[in-house]
């Protein structure tokens, strides 16, 4: 199983660039998360969504947009890099809501991203 | 929103060696999870916890919810189980997502 596939693993952006960090997940999850981490702190999020076409936001979700097209695709898009934005953003899927039942979070393996 | 305390933030020991990690939170919870973050970076879910206790080989979380209080034990600790260990809790609202500790850096020598 490929479980939760992210991509690109590194990137470098220059401020005011676009990208989208690309998160799959082939285990038919309804819920899927984005989230930052940042030196010496803990994993905040910043947008999530809970089935195709719904999604919200998170703690943190200035500079950043989403998309829930499809089950198993939750790109996320950051419009105009800010050096504010340099981070490592991790993607995350599970079943249903992290409080419910034996419920454990499957993540990604992180993108470094770089804004300079 | 709630407060999550993680105890100690670094630790080194010895292979062999009983390890605890600690959490406290200041809000009540639904649920919640201990996570392993490898060097690497990639993040695997250890366990979720709504009451009691769970083990699974050498590891062992306890939750006790009217302390607000979880625990993480790792037995006959392995150079392997070196990483960061992090506890993060659910709380009523999924909007809230999870609220993460710092983390504990785990650092076992052979």
């Amino acid at each position: 199983n490929a479980g939760v596939t992210q991509t690109p693993k590194f990137r470098i952006l220059k401020i005011g660039q676009s990208m989208t960090l690309q998160c799959t997940q082939d285990m038919n999850h309804n819920y899927m998360y984005w989230y930052r981490q940042d030196p010496g702190m803990g994993l905040k999020l910043i947008y999530y969504s809970v089935g195709a076409g719904i999604t919200d936001k998170g703690e943190v979700p200035n500079g950043y947009n989403v998309s829930r097209s499809t089950t198993e695709d939750f790109p996320l898009r950051l419009e105009l890099a800010a050096p504010s934005q340099t981070s490592v953003y991790f993607c995350a899927s599970s079943y249903s809501a992290t409080d419910r039942g034996n419920e454990k979070l499957f993540f990604g393996s992180g993108t470094q991203l770089s804004v300079l | 929103k709630n407060e999550v305390e993680q105890s100690p933030q670094n630790l080194t020991a010895q292979e062999g060696e009983f390890i605890t990690i600690n959490c406290s939170y200041s809000v009540g919870i639904s649920a919640l999870h201990w996570l392993q973050q490898h060097p690497g970076g990639g993040i695997v879910s250890l366990f979720m916890l709504s009451s009691g206790k769970k083990k699974h080989g050498r590891l062992i979380a306890t939750i006790n919810i009217q302390e607000k209080h979880s625990s993480l034990h790792i037995t006959a600790s392995h150079p392997r189980d070196s990483a960061v260990y992090i506890c993060a809790v659910s709380g009523s609202l999924l909007a809230d997502g999870l609220t993460f500790g710092k983390g504990t850096h785990l650092i076992i020598q052979p």
